[in-house]
């Protein structure tokens, strides 16, 4: 089945600096490469995705990039904020008869004020 | 639009005991998938249902059950709980499963003591 790896398992940035979290897929198959935001006591929030057919994707300061022949994808922050400090996901799915998500191990992110 | 809803969202059961939990998804939203989150092994598929079928399912054991009704909203049910049950249990809606958004609700945090 599909495995997804994901680095660092922690992260510490200063405030107004970027952040980089990457991932690694091993199934050719998956098509689709959600993030998601979880704090603490909610749920995993998705703040962006990103299909196999496009290389980029932005939206304001975040941004995710995927490279298909490596199989990795990477979560971009820029200008980071204290709300930001959250711990996130990286998750790799696919179509037809394999309807899940499967989840990297997650981030702890915290932005130095 | 209202999000996913997950009911009850905290509970403590006794080992041996069987427990029901509840999850209502966004509104048109026919794909519900079920995760278990723990510290040690992260966010696991458990199951996913697609108008009130079952069409894929995680390495769990028989003792996790899940349904679907007509009206999207759906259950999933743990019998003879283990200590090892313990564990955040999250609710993913999405339209149509596969490569679609999947938004999660807050989650029920089952305690098994």
């Amino acid at each position: 089945g599909e495995n997804v790896e994901q680095h660092p398992s922690t992260l510490s940035v200063q405030e107004g600096d970027s952040a980089v979290i990457k991932c690694t897929y091993s199934d050719s198959a998956s098509n689709y490469f959600p993030w998601y935001k979880q704090e603490l006591g909610k749920g995993p929030q998705l703040i962006i995705d990103i299909r196999s057919n496009v290389g980029e994707k932005k939206d304001q300061r975040i941004a995710v990039t995927l490279n298909k022949t490596a199989k990795h994808f990477s979560l971009h922050i820029t200008e980071t904020q204290p709300e930001d400090s959250a711990v996130y996901f990286c998750a790799a799915s696919m179509n037809f008869g394999n309807e899940k998500l499967t989840f990297g191990t997650g981030t702890r992110l915290t932005i130095i004020p | 639009k209202a999000g996913v809803t997950q009911t009850p969202r905290y509970l403590i059961k006794t080992r041996g005991q069987q427990v029901t939990l509840s999850c209502s998804p966004i509104s048109g939203h026919r794909s519900v998938s079920w995760y278990q989150q723990t510290p040690g092994q992260g966010l696991q598929f458990l199951f996913e249902y697609f108008s009130e079928t079952q069409r894929n399912k995680g390495n769990f054991p028989g003792r996790f059950s899940g349904r679907q009704f007509s009206n999207s909203r759906s259950e999933m049910n743990v019998s003879t709980l283990e200590l090892g049950d313990s564990a955040l249990y999250l609710c993913a809606s999405s339209q149509r499963g596969g490569n679609t958004e999947a938004f999660f609700g807050q989650g029920t945090r089952l305690t098994v003591v």
